[in-house]
């Protein structure tokens, strides 16, 4: 079974704080991962992609353990704009399933002055 | 301006009546993709096409078509709408053959009744 495991939170934390989300998937053969941001009623945008070695955006960190099979998503010095729900999203990215995408229900983050 | 735009924003709708529900994108990007967003169940995808006149099933296809005979365009088709289609649906596109780093529209919010 196809699944992208997350959190579903909510965090609550002060302006400045670190926070950390995981998100665990259940197929071994998935190829590509990302972070996407969604504020309320909104469309989804991309964060990040994830890649092995782990990448950095400014605060944002992404690390990728194949292995264990998770994603996180490490946010530093959090603002009150960073308040939103934030997605793993994992594609298989071979074969009959190059197109399929499998969605993360979502982590909600809330900051707070 | 490079977006996804999509077509109606909100329709409310009788069981049965059939509809489409348009998305178009200008950017040239060679990927497009439907997804529907529900309460607790967070986005599943529909269908997606990795190219002109190629179209694939998601992990929610039932009751719903697609078509992709030009680029820019990727509509989706409910013939027979059903009350558990109610949802919102957000298309997506990607500059790559491939769902990676994909640009959403910004919804449809339908309703059937």
């Amino acid at each position: 079974r196809k699944e992208v495991e997350q959190d579903p939170g909510p965090f609550n934390v002060p302006e400045g704080a670190t926070v950390a989300f995981n998100c665990t998937y259940s197929n071994s053969a998935s190829q590509s991962f990302f972070w996407y941001r969604q504020d309320c009623r909104k469309e989804p945008k991309l964060l990040m992609s994830v890649y092995s070695s782990g990448n950095e955006d400014g605060r944002f960190t992404a690390q990728l353990n194949r292995a264990s099979q998770y994603i996180s998503l490490l946010i530093r010095d959090s603002k009150l704009s960073d308040s939103a729900t934030y997605l793993c999203v994992v594609n298989l990215g071979y074969g009959g399933s190059q197109g399929n995408l499998i969605f993360g229900k979502g982590t909600k983050l809330s900051v707070k002055p | 301006e490079a977006q996804v735009t999509q077509n109606p924003r909100y329709l409310i709708t009788v069981t049965g009546k059939k509809l489409t529900v348009t998305c178009s994108q200008n950017m040239n990007h060679e990927y497009m993709s439907w997804y529907r967003q529900d309460p607790g169940l967070g986005l599943r995808q529909i269908y997606y096409s990795m190219n002109v006149e190629v179209t694939d099933k998601g992990d929610v296809p039932e009751g719903y078509k697609v078509s992709r005979k030009e680029k820019r365009n990727f509509p989706l088709i409910l013939e027979s709408p059903s009350p558990n289609q109610t949802s919102l649906y957000f298309c997506a596109s990607s500059l790559n053959r491939g769902p990676l780093e994909q640009y959403f529209g910004p919804g449809t919010r339908l309703t059937v009744t």
